[in-house]
């Protein structure tokens, strides 16, 4: 079983729509989270960095972490044609300087 | 601050070869980080530098791997007879602490 699951989609939504993504993880020692997205052939790009339970916006994004469920979710509002990409979830231990990346969940947003 | 700066973007070389790649970090920033992504999946740590120290390793960095950072600046990355295993992307990272911040990567070909 892989630390950082996520799924890998597609996932398709018509433009202004809410796109809904998440990602679960087996280590307890995990306590920063990380949303990027990814372009094509492009590196990941930071969106949303977290490290306490809730709830945090910026913009069109929001991020939420349930650290009792191990689950954190990023969801993106009114969704544009340039947010088609594919979205990685990123954890790092208290301690440690590895990030443990999901799969990504690549997201097609159709105008 | 001009990003985390990849050269070169994209590599051919035929097995057997020695290929270095090169990251310019984000400037100050004291710690460097190299990972690896294969076609689908997420990035995989391999090393991590903080200013010239390389003060991590991957299990994934095998004997024909090796990285430096000799003046806590910028940082090589060099697979020795490389196999047609080691087709990836290349990604460096930089940061002060965290999160970190990624370049767009070299591409490594074997053919």
């Amino acid at each position: 079983q892989k630390e950082v699951e996520q799924d890998p989609g597609p996932l398709s939504v018509p433009e202004g729509a809410i796109v809904s993504l998440n990602c679960t993880y087996s280590n307890s020692a995990f306590q920063y989270f990380m949303w990027y997205r990814q372009y094509s052939r492009k590196g990941p790009e930071l969106l949303m960095y977290t490290y306490s339970s809730g709830n945090k916006e910026d913009g069109r994004f929001t991020a939420q972490v349930d650290k009792s469920s191990k689950y954190i979710s990023l969801f993106i509002r009114d969704s544009q044609p340039s947010d088609s990409a594919t979205y990685l979830c990123a954890i790092l231990a208290t301690a440690g300087n590895k990030l443990t990346f999901g799969g990504g969940t690549r997201v097609l947003v159709k105008p | 601050d001009t990003g985390v700066s990849q050269d070169p973007r994209h590599k051919i070389t035929k097995r057997g070869q020695n290929v270095t790649f090169r990251c310019d970090p984000i400037s100050e920033h004291n710690r460097l980080y190299w990972y690896r992504q294969t076609l689908g999946q997420g990035p995989e740590f391999l090393t991590y530098f903080q200013n010239e120290a390389q003060l991590e390793k991957s299990r994934l960095l095998s004997d024909r791997f090796s990285a430096e950072r000799p003046k806590g600046s910028f940082s090589t990355l060099e697979i020795q007879r490389t196999e047609q295993g080691d087709s990836a992307m290349y990604l460096c990272a930089s940061g002060v602490n965290q999160p970190q911040h990624f370049g767009d990567g070299t591409r490594l070909s074997i053919l």
